[in-house]
């Protein structure tokens, strides 16, 4: 089965300008996330989707950060304007279920670097 | 709230040495607990989960883990370890009682293998 695909795999971007990070999911699966790591932090939460709806967006940073995921399949995050501490790597993650018997299978990322 | 420290930033070993990568974390309850692992270019890969029972788990890639409520400690070992090994580990908790997805993950431990 294809993994978890995300694109671009690297992003160089002005600070002010608009970025779209896109998510494609292991096809089947219901829920998706995404993490992000800021360079020497820990890979944190950012939010959780069950199809098309957010379950949980409690790491959300604010609101220059939105994320959808059109009709329950792929998944954009949009941050605009982006800012400075905004570099990092955003991990995507998808799962069949959210119990202890169904692992994350993670993308490679994007590595987003705002100049 | 749950945290994750990973105390090793970076260790480095000769192929053939043994492994320990060290892992503490500060839950209420009963944690759930991983092991992820990063390859150069690569997304995150499940090495071995902990929710319940033995509190040795096996894992891919002949790793192990233990966990030791008293010590809060959820260390990860290999007994001879391959170059291809060479990644950065990561120690997570889930954050929500039994469920996998919402993950607090440790800073990660940088392993360099020596030929």
């Amino acid at each position: 089965e294809a993994g978890v695909t995300q694109f671009p795999s690297h992003s160089v971007i002005e600070k002010g300008q608009t970025v779209t990070l896109r998510c494609d999911p292991i096809s089947g699966h219901d829920n998706l996330y995404w993490y992000r790591r800021v360079m020497g932090k820990e890979i944190k939460f950012l939010l959780h989707f069950v199809k098309e709806s957010k379950q949980d967006e409690s790491g959300m940073p604010n609101n220059r950060f939105l994320a959808e995921r059109t009709g329950g399949t792929y998944s954009t995050l949009k941050v605009q304007p982006a800012e400075l501490e905004d570099s990092g790597v955003y991990f995507c993650a998808s799962s069949l279920r959210t119990q202890d018997a169904s692992p994350l299978h993670f993308g490679n990322g994007t590595r987003l670097t705002v100049t | 709230a749950q945290s994750v420290t990973q105390p090793d930033i970076h260790i480095t070993v000769s192929e053939g040495a043994s492994l320990e990568l060290r892992c503490n974390y500060s839950y209420g309850a009963t944690p759930y607990l991983f092991w992820y692992v990063q390859s150069p270019g690569q997304g995150l890969q499940l090495l071995l989960k902990y929710f319940s029972g033995d509190t040795l788990v096996q894992g891919i890639k002949g790793f192990e883990a233990e966990f030791k409520r008293s010590q809060s400690s959820f260390n990860l070992r290999k007994p001879s370890v391959h170059w291809s090994d060479a990644a950065e580990y990561f120690c997570a908790v889930s954050s929500v009682r039994g469920s996998n997805y919402k993950l607090t993950f440790g800073k990660g431990t940088l392993l360099t293998v020596n030929p």
